[in-house]
Parts: structure tokens; sequence; C-alpha cells
């Protein structure tokens, strides 16, 4: 089973609200990623972080923060949630796959947040 | 960008038989994996085939790649009512930064009818 834990699971929260979905793993992965995906479409990268003090955007232009102060921790902050931000957020991990490129992804299982 | 497009969207079949899911994309790739999604969960890592290999087993599942082509399939045999999930091909390519990127397309979902 995956050492990568998300929460909350579910969120529901009223449109302005700031939060924080949290990301933790205890494998020791260098990387860390943030993907967003909704019901029956695929995965788009928004974050990811290749180690403490490092952070990059994705692909898929995103209102949210992350930090990495902590090489297991690797949590997403969104100041004043709207209705379009509400999705699935998979956070991920994975060992630094060098020149192999193996970059084989960990999961954790999600949080659905909706906003009203 | 897109990179990988899985093929059926959607696939049906009755336990026992066999599934075999496409996925196509458009540039050099280092490597090729499969994921699975069970509904509203996170996804797990299936099988990995790098770019000089041309097909790959892990007990059911079967990995095909062909670069020319740029296509991959996956196959599952003798499916099961547990292997009802969706199904997501990735591709790995270098990103520039000294690392690489992984990109996914958007599943096959998989219903095996008992």
């Amino acid at each position: 089973e995956a050492d990568i834990y998300q929460t909350p699971r579910y969120l529901v929260i009223g449109t302005g609200k700031k939060i924080t979905l949290e990301c933790s793993q205890t494998m020791g992965h260098d990387k860390m990623y943030w993907y967003q995906q909704d019901p029956g479409m695929e995965l788009h990268l928004i974050h990811y972080s290749y180690g403490v003090n490092s952070t990059e955007k994705g692909d898929l232009s995103s209102e949210s923060t992350v930090s990495r102060i902590r090489t297991e921790h690797f949590p997403l902050t969104l100041e004043s949630a709207r209705p379009s931000h509400t999705s699935q957020y998979l956070c991920a991990s994975s060992r630094g796959g060098g020149a192999s490129g193996a970059n084989v992804l960990t999961f954790g299982a999600g949080s659905r947040l909706t906003v009203l | 960008s897109q990179q990988g497009e899985e093929d059926p969207q959607a696939l049906s079949i009755q336990e026992g038989e066999n599934a075999t899911m496409n996925c196509s994309y458009k540039t050099s790739i280092n490597n090729l994996q499969w994921y699975r999604q069970n509904s509203g969960r996170g996804l797990v890592h299936l099988i990995l085939i790098r770019s000089n290999e041309r097909e790959k087993h892990s007990g059911r599942l079967r990995v095909t790649l062909d670069t020319s082509k740029k296509s991959s399939s996956l196959l599952i045999t003798a499916s099961r009512a547990a292997d009802t999930a969706s199904y997501f091909c990735a591709t790995a390519a270098f990103s520039g930064a000294g690392s690489y990127q992984l990109t996914f397309g958007k599943g096959t979902k998989l219903s095996v009818i008992p």
C-alpha cells in the first residue's frame, strides 16, 4: 500500500474561503507532484517539487500555491476558493529518476474539493 | 499539451475475456507507463516499458510498445470483476530541466461484468 497520505479526502466549502490540502509521504522521495483531475478526465500537472525549497508550476495554470519546507510534506493552498476550483486533487511522489528517467509515481488517495 | 491518447474511451467485457487498451503519443519518449485508478481513488502504477523494449509481462498484464508507430497496448488476460477501473497510459519525456516529466492520457474505463 502506498505510503502517501492526503487530507482531507473530501471538502465542501463556500466561495472565498482559504483552504489547504495536505500531502505527506514517508518514503523519503525527493520529488513530489500535485495533479488536478476532473471526473472521467485526464490528469493535469499543476505543481511539482524536486526537493526542499524547490517548487515549480506545471502544465496547467492554477491559482493555487505550494510549499516544500520538509521533504515529506507538500501542502497545496488556495487563498480564495471559487466554484471553478471544484475538482479532485491528487498528490504523488517519486524517487529521482536520474538518467534512466524511470520516474514511477506513487499516488495518494486524492482530495475531492467542492466549492459552492 | 496532450501526449497520450487511450483508445477505446470505455470498454465492457465479460469476466474471463481479455481486455485490450491502446495508447498513442506524439513525441519521443524515454519510457511509457500504465496506471490503474479505481473510482474516486488515486492511481496505482502497473507496469513500465522503456523505449528500447518491445514487450513486457507482469502477471496477467502484457504491454507492447511500437516506437515507430508511437503506440502502446495493454492486454489484461482472463479478466476479473476486480479489474473494473480506469486505465491510464503516461509517457515520460525529457523536460529539459534535467529530469523527465510524465504526461497522462484521458484513460480507458474498463467494466468487467461477472
